[in-house]
Parts: C-alpha cells; sequence; structure tokens
C-alpha cells in the first residue's frame, strides 16, 4: 500500500517566520502535487511537480521534489495569516489506472 | 462559473436511508472522480470514471453506487445509510489521468447520518 506521510501533522506560527512541511514515501511517484484547503472548501492545485530534484516557487512558496521521486518539501517564506490552511502533498502514477494518493496532511495556522 | 460544482453541500439524514449526492464540471476534463475526506481530514479515493467508463473502484461498501451519464456529470448514491458514512465527499475532475494533471474539486457535500 502506497502511503505519503507529511510531517509535522500541526504547525503553529507568527506572521513573518519561514516554515518547511514535508512529503515523504518509500513509493516512486510519477509526479507530486501540492494542494491547500482552507475549511468548507475543496482542496485547491498549487502546484505540480514532474521531475526528480525539480524545484518551482510560487511567489513565497518553494517546491521541491525529491532527487528519487519519493518525497517533496513545501517551504514558505515569511508566512502570512492568509496562507492558513491544511497543506496536502498528493502522489502520481504514470498509468490512468493509479490513484493520486494524497498524504496525511499538515494544519497551519499563521498568527497575526 | 462555478467549475465543479456538488449538491447538496450539506445532507443530514437517517440511519436505513437512500440518498443520492450530484456533481457536474464544466471544465471540458475526461476523468472525474470521488473521494472520501474523515475527520480526520484524510482523503481517499473512492471511484474514478474516464468518459464514462468505470477505471476505479477501490474497496468500498457496494452500498455506494456511482452513475456518470456523460463525461461531464458523476453522480454518487448511497443505500441503506449507516452512521459510519458520515463524512464530507469530494467530486474532482482531471484533464487526463493523473500524472501531470492536477485535480480541479468541488466544494464537498457534508453528510450526517443519523
Amino acid at each position: 500500500t502506497q502511503l505519503l506521510e507529511q510531517s509535522p501533522q500541526f504547525l503553529s506560527i507568527q506572521e513573518g517566520e519561514n516554515l518547511t512541511v514535508y512529503c515523504n514515501s518509500s513509493s516512486v511517484f510519477s509526479s507530486l502535487q501540492w494542494y491547500r484547503q482552507e475549511p468548507g472548501e475543496g482542496p485547491v492545485l498549487l502546484v505540480t511537480v514532474v521531475t526528480g530534484g525539480e524545484v518551482k516557487k510560487l511567489k513565497r512558496l518553494t517546491f521541491q521534489f525529491g532527487d528519487a521521486r519519493k518525497d517533496s518539501s513545501l517551504h514558505i517564506t515569511a508566512a502570512q495569516p492568509g496562507d492558513t490552511g491544511l497543506y496536502l502533498c498528493a502522489g502520481a502514477g504514470a498509468y490512468n489506472t493509479d490513484k493520486l494518493i494524497f498524504g496525511t496532511g499538515t494544519r497551519l495556522q499563521v498568527f497575526p | 462559473d462555478t467549475a465543479v460544482s456538488q449538491t447538496p453541500k450539506y445532507l443530514v439524514t437517517q440511519m436505513g436511508n437512500d440518498k443520492s449526492i450530484k456533481c457536474e464540471q464544466n471544465l471540458g476534463h475526461d476523468t472525474m472522480y470521488w473521494y472520501k475526506q474523515d475527520s480526520k481530514k484524510f482523503l481517499k479515493i473512492m471511484f474514478s470514471y474516464n468518459n464514462k467508463e468505470l477505471i476505479i473502484n477501490e474497496t468500498v461498501p457496494n452500498r455506494f453506487s456511482p452513475k456518470s451519464p456523460d463525461k461531464a456529470h458523476l453522480n454518487l448514491h448511497i443505500n441503506s445509510l449507516e452512521l459510519g458514512d458520515s463524512a464530507v465527499y469530494f467530486c474532482a475532475s482531471s484533464q487526463g489521468w493523473t500524472g501531470n494533471y492536477g485535480y480541479t474539486f468541488g466544494s464537498g457535500t457534508r453528510l450526517t447520518v443519523v
């Protein structure tokens, strides 16, 4: 069974701090996606990384796919209250019969 | 224009009842999904349809039956509801299969069985 473990599970920080969320698996994925979910809404796609070692930046968010395509990280610089939410990584296989496996989630709270 | 819309948003029903959740996407995507999110926020796939054809059918009770009348719609019917079915159900769609394509999710249906 493919599992994606995220750490930390919960994170409460002050505005302006930096943070990193990790997403780890023993399985190799074709690509890795990151989503943010706010209360009462569905997850919203932030980024997809497809190449081992790939780094993508989205304003203050930096995403990295591990060289072996088994893990990923999300780094937020100078967090803001608007970054508050549930962050989910999701690993994808290469075939249409493969499931998108979601990680265990990281709940981030950024206080003003 | 809502890309993936689910109805209803909230559903409270008694044990033993039968209920349906509807989902429509106007993105022209080929593939649609049903996911279940439990109280710990873990998202687990239930079903996947590609161009009206069932692709993924996870180990869910056969009380759950998806139906895709066309590639823009994927409905979920649940028979004989049980307390453990209480969760948030999300519909999603994607262009092509999972590999390089992100999912667009609906805003969810919170099902409460009493």
